[in-house]
């Protein structure tokens, strides 16, 4: 089974100040892992993803994630945050074994954090 | 850019009524997915389907629950007889095809349609 935890409710941060969400996860084989970001009223928008290679991946709106294996880790980062960032954060993970049928790599979501940034 | 697209953005209904939701995915999309979101909780997955039959489903999709594609761009999720705790956002999803079984494509998601039962 796969799973995710983002153990941060919400993080709280000035703006110019750089941000870390958190998030750890658990698969049986690799993981294909993603974060996308909620605005209030709106559907989830695709951020950034990890399959393969390089362990920093940049995204939109300068958000970048950093993979770690060791820690099985994929916290969501940005240099200096906008109030505009201000949203609900979401990762996910899919297991990188193929499924029996190849229509299926469901996304499991850990429960969200709550990014606001502040003046 | 092309979008997902959910309709009605707001349903309400009586419990043990039946109610359609309905998604309109990206155009060269092959795979649709539902997630349903209850309130301050997690974004749950529901139901995959390709090639017109379900792929996946997990354990919240039961009987009550059904999945379609009625023409060449509508996705819809029905539930026949709903309950109390049927209340939640649904997101409708969708991803191309590249990379078959190992595909490493993203899913896109809709706004959600909020469903609320009395």
């Amino acid at each position: 089974a796969q799973s995710v935890a983002q153990p941060e409710d919400q993080v709280n941060v000035a703006e110019g100040n750089p941000l870390t969400v958190k998030c750890t996860y658990s698969v049986s084989g690799n993981p294909y892992l993603f974060w996308y970001v909620q605005y209030p009223n709106r559907g989830l928008q695709f951020l950034l993803k990890y399959i393969t290679g390089d362990n920093l991946v940049k995204g939109s709106y300068g958000f970048e994630a950093e993979f770690n294996k060791s820690q099985t880790s994929f916290h969501l980062k940005k240099p200096s945050a906008l109030v505009s960032d201000s949203a609900l954060y979401f990762c996910a993970v899919r297991d990188m074994r193929p499924s029996l049928t190849g229509g299926g790599n469901k996304l499991t979501f850990g429960t969200g954090t709550q990014l606001k940034v502040e003046l | 850019e092309p979008e997902v697209t959910q309709t009605p953005s707001h349903q309400v209904t009586q419990m043990g009524q039946e109610v359609i939701l309905r998604c309109v995915p990206i155009s060269n999309h092959l795979y649709f997915y539902w997630y349903r979101q209850i309130l301050g909780q997690k974004v749950e997955f529901l139901v995959s389907f390709y090639n017109n039959e379900i792929s996946e489903k997990s354990e919240i999709f039961d009987d009550q629950f059904s999945v379609e594609r009625p023409d060449g761009s509508n996705f819809t999720l029905k539930i026949r007889s709903t309950k109390l705790e049927d209340s939640a956002m649904y997101f409708c999803a969708s991803r191309p095809n590249s990379g078959g079984r190992t595909s490493t494509d993203t899913q896109y998601f809709g706004p959600g349609t909020r469903l609320t039962v009395l």
